[in-house]
């Protein structure tokens, strides 16, 4: 399994629609996790932090399961301007690691009118 | 409050040549990392500081060098520039050993 998995897409949909990302990772110690977007020719941004509990902002919610080491990202009523590329982002566990992450390949959202 | 800047934003070079590219962060932030990022290969992490004074190895870190002479700064060396380097290289920082922001990116190309 590679470290950090991710459908790399596109997926196309119209705006108001709902869309789910999928993420696996390979490391069970890994402790932190999140979803960065990434704009065309753009850097990276932190989208938002995944919580073992699960996390919402606003039309964002955000899920881990440890178990199946499995991250999910819901976009619901997408607008125009979700179309980027997002990241899933995991920390590389382990000694002489510190503060390294893992980044997925991303996976290419189009919101179309 | 400019967060992270990088500087240059595009350069092109000659096979052999050398160059340095600059981060700078105005956070006060600990951790510091240089990345390079190609289509089809993600974000690849080459070197990261814990501390001013400390660099380490990342996943890429042939052909490059680093220096963290000062905690706000962090330099990526290139002394024999060769076309596999071409890519876009991000710098980024954090205060955390998690979270990261990352600069605007330089775009090089080694032809």
């Amino acid at each position: 399994r590679k470290e950090v998995e991710q459908d790399p897409g596109p997926f196309n949909v119209p705006e108001g629609a709902t869309v789910a990302f999928n993420c696996t990772y390979s490391n069970s110690a890994s402790q932190s996790f999140f979803w960065y977007r990434q704009d065309c020719r753009k850097e990276p941004k932190l989208l938002m932090s995944v919580y073992s509990s699960g996390n919402e902002d606003g039309r964002f919610t955000a899920q881990l399961n440890r178990a199946s080491q499995y991250i999910s990202l819901l976009i619901r009523d997408s607008k125009l301007s979700d179309s980027a590329t997002y990241l899933c982002v995991v920390n590389r566990a382990g000694r002489g690691s510190q503060g390294n992450l893992i980044f997925g390949k991303g996976t290419k959202l189009s919101v179309k009118p | 409050n400019a967060g992270v800047t990088q500087t240059p934003k595009f350069r092109v070079l000659k096979t052999g040549q050398s160059m340095t590219l600059l981060c700078a962060q105005d956070m006060n932030h600990e951790y510091m990392y240089w990345y390079r990022q190609d289509p089809g290969m993600g974000l690849r992490l080459i070197h990261y500081s814990v501390g001013e004074g400390t660099t380490a190895k990342g996943e890429v870190p042939d052909g490059y060098n680093v220096s963290r002479l000062k905690k706000q700064n962090f330099l990526l060396g290139l002394e024999s520039a060769a076309p596999s380097q071409t890519s876009v290289y991000f710098c980024a920082s954090s205060y955390s050993i998690y979270e990261q922001y990352f600069g605007p990116g330089t775009r090089l190309t080694v032809t």
